[in-house]
């Protein structure tokens, strides 16, 4: 089965746009997590929508944004985009049930200059 | 507050066996993952610890101690792909299988 899709896979942006990443799960997986990937902090967790709604939430603030679709596809946005926003942005997918592991995509580079 | 740490980077030779400790603090326990990230690639998933004890799957063992907040994922038989980085990963509570919280990850480097 297909895996985890995210788009696009490379991004750069000036401070202060907006940008907006995707994601698509594996097809049946209804949880979506988002995490933020730098050398100097590891994998982040930013967020994590089951069914449509935001289940869980990490320590970011407001500017990072989320939702899913009800084909279990989900947009992650960041407004007023801030340098120290460079980073790796990496989705995950499950079935959101206990002791099921979480499958990565390859993530979005996002650059910010 | 939350904290999981490991070893920054490890170095062992083509064949050996290595063992790659995680300790953790977190608010609550629901289970620690481990998984593996090549340069520039998704992490893929090793292994699932809920309760104490080993669990073997190939080459790769994990181990967890709850009371002593302690994980150990073994290597056997290195290959130079297992050259990568080793992900901590704690499930700190109930229903949050997917909030999970990562150490900064070990770099292993495997030499002929």
């Amino acid at each position: 089965k297909a895996g985890v899709t995210q788009t696009p896979r490379y991004l750069i942006k000036t401070r202060g746009q907006q940008v907006t990443l995707s994601c698509s799960p594996i097809s049946g997986h209804r949880s979506v997590s988002w995490y933020q990937q730098t050398p100097g902090q590891g994998l982040q967790f930013l967020f994590e929508y089951f069914s449509e709604t935001q289940r869980n939430k990490g320590n970011f603030p407001g500017r990072f944004s989320g939702r899913q679709f009800s084909n279990s596809r989900s947009e992650m946005n960041v407004s007023t985009l801030e340098l120290g926003d460079s980073a790796l942005y990496l989705c995950a997918s499950s079935q959101g049930r206990a002791d099921t592991e979480a499958f990565f995509g390859q993530g979005t580079r996002l650059t910010v200059v | 507050g939350q904290n999981i740490d490991q070893p920054t980077e490890m170095t062992a030779t083509e064949g050996a066996i290595v063992q790659i400790n995680c300790t953790y603090q977190t608010s609550g326990f629901n289970g620690l993952f481990w998984y593996q990230q090549h340069a520039g690639e998704a992490p893929t998933f090793l292994s699932y610890n809920v309760l104490d004890g080993l669990e073997e799957k190939g080459r790769f063992s994990s181990f967890l101690s709850r009371s002593k907040g302690y994980s150990y994922l073994l290597l056997k038989e290195l290959q130079m792909k297992d050259s990568a980085s080793y992900l901590c990963a704690v499930a700190p509570r109930a229903g949050g299988y997917n909030k999970l919280i990562f150490g900064a990850g070990t770099r292993l480097a495997v030499h002929p």
